[in-house]
């Protein structure tokens, strides 16, 4: 019940195009939805984050869609560019239990000129 | 404003060895979590401290443990190394009291146990 699950495992997108990762979630009290990139020989970075009250973030390039009745969420990529390759994560937790984050298994994405 | 740093960067230790590793969290920054990322998997929770003490726990060994120190750096030592400890090992800064506990990541530091 403390997995989150990620998907695809990899994703080749062409240079323009648009990037779709998805994750889904059983419990029910995980409150606070973050994705993290991570590039080789580097920790991760917070890109963008969504409370599960708000059905959709967006932040630049970057849009998180929530849907709470399904347990999923998603992370889009506008315009991808070649700067975007790198593992994308996402990640969940509960926050009166102190933001212990469970992650997904990441998503490689190699974005071609 | 710095953000969270690491020492050392890389680290090879013999199986049955003890390690040490540092962080110092971002400026502002009261909460220290260290996770353990495997090769091609995503991080893994191993405890968070604040006001010096263990708040939380994943589910690791007594092998792993750590320390807060009252400028909010943090130390994880593992015991009795094994071979499956290798690992890049991550630490995370928060400030409590600050929904939602954004956590921001150092660089991490890659143990290899030979």
């Amino acid at each position: 019940q403390q997995q989150v699950k990620q998907s695809p495992q990899s994703l080749i997108v062409q240079k323009g195009g648009i990037s779709i990762i998805n994750c889904a979630y059983e419990n029910t009290a995980f409150d606070y939805f973050p994705w993290y990139q991570q590039f080789p020989g580097k920790g991760p970075a917070l890109l963008i984050a969504i409370r599960p009250d708000v059905s959709e973030k967006k932040e630049g390039r970057f849009t998180i869609s929530f849907n709470k009745s399904a347990k999923q969420f998603s992370l889009h990529i506008m315009d991808s560019q070649p700067g975007d390759s790198a593992t994308y994560f996402c990640a969940a937790s509960i926050r009166s239990q102190g933001g212990k984050l469970i992650f997904g298994q990441g998503t490689e994405l190699s974005v071609k000129p | 404003d710095a953000g969270v740093t690491q020492s050392p960067t890389h680290l090879i230790k013999t199986r049955g060895q003890q390690v040490t590793l540092r962080c110092s969290p971002k400026s502002g920054h009261d909460t220290v979590s260290w996770y353990q990322q495997a090769l091609g998997q995503g991080p893994q929770f191993i405890f968070q401290y604040y006001e010096e003490e263990e708040r939380q726990r994943g589910n690791f060994p007594d092998r792993f443990s750590g320390h807060q120190f009252p400028n909010y750096s943090s130390e994880l030592n593992v015991n009795a190394l094994l071979l499956g400890d290798s690992a890049l090992y991550l630490c995370a800064s928060s400030l409590v009291g600050r929904g939602p506990y954004e956590q921001y990541f150092g660089p991490g530091t890659r143990l290899t146990v030979t």
